[in-house]
This record gives C-alpha cells, sequence and structure tokens, in this order.
C-alpha cells in the first residue's frame, strides 16, 4: 500500500510570502490530520479533517493559515502570510479510524524555513 | 488540558545495553497510547499501541508498559544497537470523543556502537 505523499519536501520563502503544502493520504482513509512540528517539540495539531468535513481546527492559526479537502481525498494547507515562528515541519497523517489513533499513518513532512 | 512529558530529552548508550524510556501524561483519562519513531528527516512511524484496558504490549526488542491510574508509559528497548538510534515519541489519545493525539517532546536516542 502506498504511503502518505507529501510535498514539497523542502521549502524556504522570506517572511510575509506565503506558502503551500500538499498531501495525498492512503486511498480509503477518511481521517486527515495536518501537525506543526517545531524544532525540539513534539507535533502540534493544526487541523483533523473527516472526509472533507473540518472535526477539529482549534488549534489553527486562522488569521493566517487555511487548509482545505477537496473531494475528501487530496488536502492543501497554506500559510499567507509567513512568520518567522512558522518555521517547523508540517506533518500530514492518514487513519480509518478517527479520533482513536488506530492506523495512523504519517508522511515524511514539508520542512519550511522562513527567513 | 492533557500534557505529556518525556524523560530523558536525550541519552547516550553504548551498543547491547538495555533501556528505558519514560513518559508521564496528566489526564489519565485516555483511550490509549502509542509510542512513534522518528528518524531525521522523516515522519513518524508508530512502534507499539496499548489500550487503556491493557498492561502492555511488546514487538521484537521493543516493550511498552502502560499505569493508566499513575499516568506513566515505559517504553523498553533491549540489547540496543546503533539502528535503534532516532526520537522516540510518546502520545495519547483522550477518552472523550473525537480527540487528536497528544504528543510529548521526545527522547532522542543515540546508541553507540
Amino acid at each position: 500500500e502506498a504511503g502518505v505523499a507529501q510535498s514539497p519536501r523542502y521549502k524556504i520563502i522570506e517572511k510575509r510570502q506565503s506558502v503551500a503544502f500538499w498531501c495525498n493520504p492512503i486511498s480509503g482513509h477518511a481521517t486527515l490530520y495536518w501537525y506543526q512540528q517545531i524544532l525540539g517539540q513534539g507535533p502540534k495539531l493544526l487541523i483533523q479533517f473527516q472526509n472533507n468535513g473540518v472535526v477539529d481546527d482549534s488549534q489553527l492559526p486562522k488569521d493566517r493559515f487555511s487548509a482545505e479537502r477537496l473531494k475528501g481525498v487530496d488536502s492543501t494547507l497554506k500559510i499567507q502570510p509567513a512568520k518567522l515562528e512558522d518555521s517547523a515541519v508540517y506533518l500530514c497523517a492518514s487513519s480509518l479510524d478517527w479520533g482513536r489513533g488506530y492506523g495512523y499513518t504519517f508522511g515524511s513532512g514539508t520542512r519550511l524555513t522562513v527567513v | 488540558k492533557q500534557e505529556v512529558t518525556q524523560i530523558p530529552a536525550a541519552l547516550s548508550v553504548p551498543e547491547g545495553e538495555n533501556l528505558v524510556l519514560n513518559c508521564s501524561f496528566t489526564d489519565s483519562a485516555i483511550y490509549n497510547l502509542q509510542w512513534f519513531r522518528q528518524d531525521p528527516g522523516k515522519g513518524l512511524t508508530s512502534l507499539l499501541l496499548i489500550q487503556s484496558s491493557q498492561r502492555e504490549q511488546t514487538s521484537g526488542r521493543l516493550n511498552a508498559s502502560l499505569d493508566k491510574s499513575s499516568g506513566r508509559s515505559t517504553l523498553y528497548i533491549a540489547a540496543s544497537q546503533p539502528g535503534d538510534s532516532a526520537t522516540y515519541l510518546c502520545a495519547v489519545n483522550l477518552d472523550s470523543g473525537n480527540t487528536p493525539l497528544v504528543f510529548g517532546k521526545g527522547t532522542r536516542l543515540s546508541v553507540i556502537a
């Protein structure tokens, strides 16, 4: 089975620029998550989708971050405008069983550097 | 608010040693607990998942225990190898509906040949 695909792998942008990350989950996985992992920290959930609906976006900085999951499959996470503190690895994960941690599969992540 | 703490933050051991990584959580009302491995520049790989009703899980040289009432879990690695070098993350799922995983900051393990 193919894993969770993410692109790009690396991105360097200047502050105040915009950036977008893409995630393709495992086929058939209804739940998709975006996590932010700052260097030296554990991953922190940004947003959780069930099919194409948002389940939890309470920790998403909505003034600058947005995410969508078109047709309940692929997802895009956007930052506009970026700040220096947004430098982190952005991890996408998907699972069959929502909210219960079973069968979590993580992508390799996108490492964002804001300069 | 659930908080997950991992001790130590970093650990360096010679090859062949047995070692223990610790994880504690503040809210004992968890649904399950997972241990993940993260290699540099890579995503997370699930190692072991313990249901709240279980006491331990084993996979090869790895053994994870859970004491839900005291809010603690340990990951025991037997006969460590250089290939075990990675960051190990502990995460819990709360037992209150559709909640996301809450992670600790991880323990960075180096096994020296």
